[in-house]
């Protein structure tokens, strides 16, 4: 696609609950990038794919949070027994092998936990 | 660690104005600086790219400038309009702990352009 798709665009779930986010990023990029966005502040690193392979995942906040990207393209975020301190945005992004051209970010998905 | 540093964290200026938005980073080793421009829940827009070779980048109203040495750049905007009315967010491309590399972001300079 044109640009990077991210689905849903709001999501409310309940303490405890678990929550998948999608992210399609352009056609023929080989890095993705999870961020997370709280109210206030700008976008913090989570993970980094290369292809489908997941190279680093040094900001994931604790092991309730899992990436994928099985075949390269789609990525999932899930996020395991979610507690209110998740509640952000959460942002994805593609570029080319290298950012020396700049990233493409999604519109996100704004996540509620109550 | 790198960190960046956006100020102010909120501007307000009548239409027509010039403007400069600031932003510091700790680290002088990053890759390439990148400004970013958000709509209230929306996503990231990108506005303008400074590779770390490069001083200055100018995309029609704006030009962004960038001193490696001193951990600066700024972004400038001419004859402001309402429409430039959003949050403004400065990143730099440099090291994840895991040895990739990441965007660390400042907090962004909230703008709101008045009629």
């Amino acid at each position: 696609g044109a640009g990077v798709s991210q689905s849903p665009r709001y999501k409310v779930a309940k303490r405890g609950q678990d929550v998948a986010l999608r992210c399609d990023p352009i056609s023929g990029h080989v890095s993705l990038f999870w961020y997370q966005q709280a109210l206030g502040q700008g976008p913090e690193f989570l993970t980094y794919f290369q292809n489908e392979a997941q190279l680093d995942k040094s900001g994931l906040p604790s092991d309730r949070f899992f990436a994928e990207r099985p075949e390269g393209s789609v990525s999932t975020l899930k996020i395991q027994r979610t507690q209110q301190e998740d509640s952000a945005v959460y942002l994805c992004a593609s570029s080319q092998l290298s950012g020396a051209y700049g990233y493409t970010f999604g519109s996100g998905t704004r996540l509620t936990v109550v | 660690k790198q960190e960046v540093t956006q100020i102010p964290a909120a501007l307000s200026v009548p239409e027509g104005e010039n403007l400069v938005l600031n932003c510091s980073f700790t680290d002088s080793a990053i890759y390439n600086l990148q400004w970013f421009r958000q709509d209230p829940g929306k996503g990231l827009t990108s506005l303008l790219l400074i590779q770390s070779s490069q001083r200055e980048q100018t995309s029609g109203r704006l030009n962004a400038s960038l001193d490696k040495s001193s951990g600066r750049s700024t972004l400038y905007i001419a004859a402001s309009q309402p429409g430039d009315s959003a949050t403004y967010l400065c990143a730099v491309e440099g090291w994840t702990q895991g040895g990739s590399e990441k965007l660390v972001f400042g907090k962004g300079t909230k703008l709101t352009v008045n009629p």
